[in-house]
């Protein structure tokens, strides 16, 4: 079957450590998206990308870096400079297509202590 | 920029009851406009969409209509069951965007 995957469902790390969060689809869409969720404030768009080597930042960019090195892949880094880190992180990817909804992963669960 | 406003919960109703939630939206041009739902510990699924005034979208006993003259995409259901319990976000694409810019959430939960 078709889908996103997402791993690890929970993630712990330590204050002043980079994080990398794997974000994997097999469904041949050419755009995929990182969001964040905190309670009570919906999605916010990180980062995004619509072609392999190509990405531009979304609305709060700031303390994350991505990569699109293949079309299958979109990986987020955490970093040290992201003030408060902790959230639930969505993966999505969609054809490119104005019309086209996307499809979601199952999210990872980072908590920084 | 473009934007969602959806109605703030949580929502707690009784099983068959019949629920509704607002959806407004700001955009230039011809947005496309969608409910996604989430179901806990889970990402979002898309429930329906609509793309042009008038639209109306259903799926599972939902169903929205796209009203450009009111800005608007409410969520409605006649009947909800204990499975309809999950966080409900509208969301909407611009014209000439393809990302979604979503709403807050609203979480309803149904009970027996």
């Amino acid at each position: 079957d078709g889908g996103i995957t997402q791993s690890p469902k929970y993630l712990f790390r330590k204050e002043g450590q980079n994080v990398t969060l794997s974000c994997e689809q097999n469904l041949n869409h050419d755009a995929m998206y990182w969001y964040r969720q905190d309670p009570g404030q919906g999605l916010r768009l990180i980062y995004y990308s619509q072609i392999v080597n190509d990405f531009q930042k979304g609305d709060i960019a700031e303390g994350y870096s991505v990569s699109r090195e293949k079309k299958e892949s979109f990986p987020l880094t955490v970093t040290s400079a992201q003030k408060n880190p902790t959230a639930f992180y969505l993966c999505a990817s969609s054809i490119t297509s104005y019309n086209s909804p996307l499809h979601f992963g199952n999210g990872t669960r980072l908590t920084v202590t | 920029g473009d934007s969602v406003t959806q109605m703030e919960g949580p929502v707690t109703l009784s099983e068959e009851a019949f629920l509704t939630i607002n959806c407004t939206y700001t955009a230039t041009g011809y947005p496309s406009l969608f409910w996604y739902v989430q179901y806990p510990g889970e990402g979002l699924q898309l429930l329906l969409k609509a793309t042009k005034a008038d639209d109306k979208g259903s799926n599972k006993g939902f169903e929205a209509t796209y009203r450009k003259e009111t800005t608007s995409f409410h969520l409605e259901k006649g009947s909800v069951q204990v499975s309809d319990s999950a966080v409900y976000f509208c969301a909407l694409s611009g014209s000439n965007d393809y990302k979604l810019s979503f709403g807050a959430g609203t979480t309803v939960t149904v009970r027996a």
